[in-house]
């Protein structure tokens, strides 16, 4: 099955310096990337997502990329604010038939981001 | 408002008890997921369904069970809990190729 590694576990910077968190996975055939965003005791949001016929996708603040190649792919935020603090997660899919894509996440890192 | 309701919300239960955690969805999706996460930790696909009378075990081994008789409900049950089924359950959903939305998750605590 798809294994999904995720780096760092956690992540600090400072308010306005950029932040970048990267994944790898394991399965070639995997072609959905999602990134959500999990707030404490909250649920998780997606933020942004890309297809793997797509390299780059910006979306204000926040990218992600995409290397096949390499198997990895990227979230960037740039000009990060203290409410961007959270745990963000990656997953990868492939389309399991039926339209349905079944997500493997990797472990999450935990960002802060220091005012 | 179009969105992914469950409850309770917290639930807290002695060992041996039968549980049932509720998941509705207003979102019209065919699709419904349940995921165990503990706090702040990484999330595992418990139980799927692709549609009415359609459910799939996941990735992550669960002595739960779940059910589709409606589109939009999606119960898990567990027939006797145990203090190693604490943890965050999220409901989810989603449409064909297309993102999965998650529910408010239920926080289980087992005593």
């Amino acid at each position: 099955g798809e294994n999904v590694e995720q780096h760092p576990s956690t992540l600090s910077v400072q308010e306005g310096d950029s932040a970048v968190i990267k994944c790898t996975y394991s399965d070639s055939a995997s072609n959905y990337f999602p990134w959500y965003k999990q707030e404490l005791g909250k649920r998780p949001q997606l933020i942004i997502d890309i297809r793997s016929n797509v390299g780059e996708k910006k979306d204000q603040r926040i990218a992600v990329t995409l290397n096949k190649t390499a198997k990895h792919f990227s979230l960037h935020i740039t000009e990060t604010q203290p409410e961007d603090s959270a745990v963000y997660f990656c997953a990868a899919s492939k389309n399991s038939g039926a339209g349905s894509y079944q997500l493997t996440f990797g472990k999450g890192t935990k960002l802060s981001v220091i005012p | 408002e179009a969105d992914i309701y469950q409850t309770p919300r917290y639930l807290v239960i002695g060992t041996g008890k039968k549980i049932t955690l509720e998941c509705s969805q207003t979102m019209g999706h065919d699709k419904m997921y349940w995921y165990q996460q503990d706090p702040g930790m990484e999330l595992h696909l418990i139980h799927y369904s692709y549609g009415v009378n359609s459910t799939e075990k996941g990735d992550l081994s669960s002595e739960s069970t779940v059910s589709r008789i409606r589109t939009e409900h999606f119960p898990l049950t567990l027939e006797s809990a145990r203090p190693s089924h604490t943890s965050q359950y999220l409901c989810a959903s989603s449409n064909w190729g297309e993102t999965q939305y998650f529910g408010p998750g239920t926080r289980l605590l087992v005593l």
